[in-house]
């Protein structure tokens, strides 16, 4: 039973391009959340997706965007990157139910460096 | 910014003693969760107590949760090298997860 993958697992850029990464949920879960975590940090939520759409968003601004597949694996977008975009960024699937405790399976993130 | 604080920032034992951390948050939660993550790694979920839960009990880990101070600990006994970890306590609020700045505890044999 594969758990939560993410692709790449490394990833560098230069200020002002544009970067997608990737996300595959475990095998029965339904929603994908999205989590920026700078060196020293804990994470941050970016937002979460549920049927497609972006159900939850944290405090980031709109260079960042995402996507939902019918297959439930999601795709985070940033654009315009800056140097403090450097961070792994890490993707989480759950299963929407009507139990609202629902812990939260990690993949191994994406560790994106800007030049 | 992070959402909530954790104590200590590191904490350093020997295997066998018990580590104890906390975790405050700031709003109204779900459940509080808590997280462990080996060096850059992703994490990996440890235990789920739920609003009207005030303690848990999960192998070797002891939740205890008080949301009128809004208020959590994490208890790890007969700690192990393989215990070496950042902890990470997440207030859940309609599936956000919101995290503290973790404890890095360093257990050595």
């Amino acid at each position: 039973d594969a758990g939560v993958t993410q692709s790449p697992t490394h990833l560098i850029k230069t200020r002002g391009q544009q970067v997608t990464l990737r996300c595959s949920p475990k095998s029965g879960h339904d929603t994908v959340s999205w989590y920026q975590q700078a060196l020293g940090q804990g994470p941050q939520f970016i937002f979460q997706y549920y049927e497609e759409e972006e159900r939850q968003r944290g405090n980031f601004p709109d260079r960042f965007s995402g996507h939902q597949f019918p297959n439930y694996s999601s795709e985070l977008n940033v654009n315009a990157l800056l140097l403090g975009d450097s961070a792994l960024y890490l993707c989480a699937s759950s299963l929407r139910t009507g139990d609202r405790n629902q812990p939260q399976h990690f993949g191994d993130g994406t560790r994106l460096s800007i030049l | 910014s992070q959402q909530g604080e954790e104590d200590p920032q590191a904490l350093s034992i020997q295997e066998g003693e018990n580590a104890t951390m906390n975790c405050s948050y700031k709003t109204s939660i779900n459940n509080l969760q808590w997280y462990r993550q080996n060096s850059g790694r992703g994490l990996v979920h440890l235990i789920l107590i739920r609003s009207n839960e005030r303690e848990k009990h999960s192998g070797r880990l002891r939740v205890t949760l008080d949301t009128s101070k809004k208020s959590s600990s994490l208890l790890i006994t007969a700690s192990r090298a393989a215990d070496t970890a950042s902890y990470f306590c997440a207030s859940d609020s309609w599936g956000k997860l919101q995290f503290g700045a973790g404890t890095q505890v360093v257990v050595t044999p």
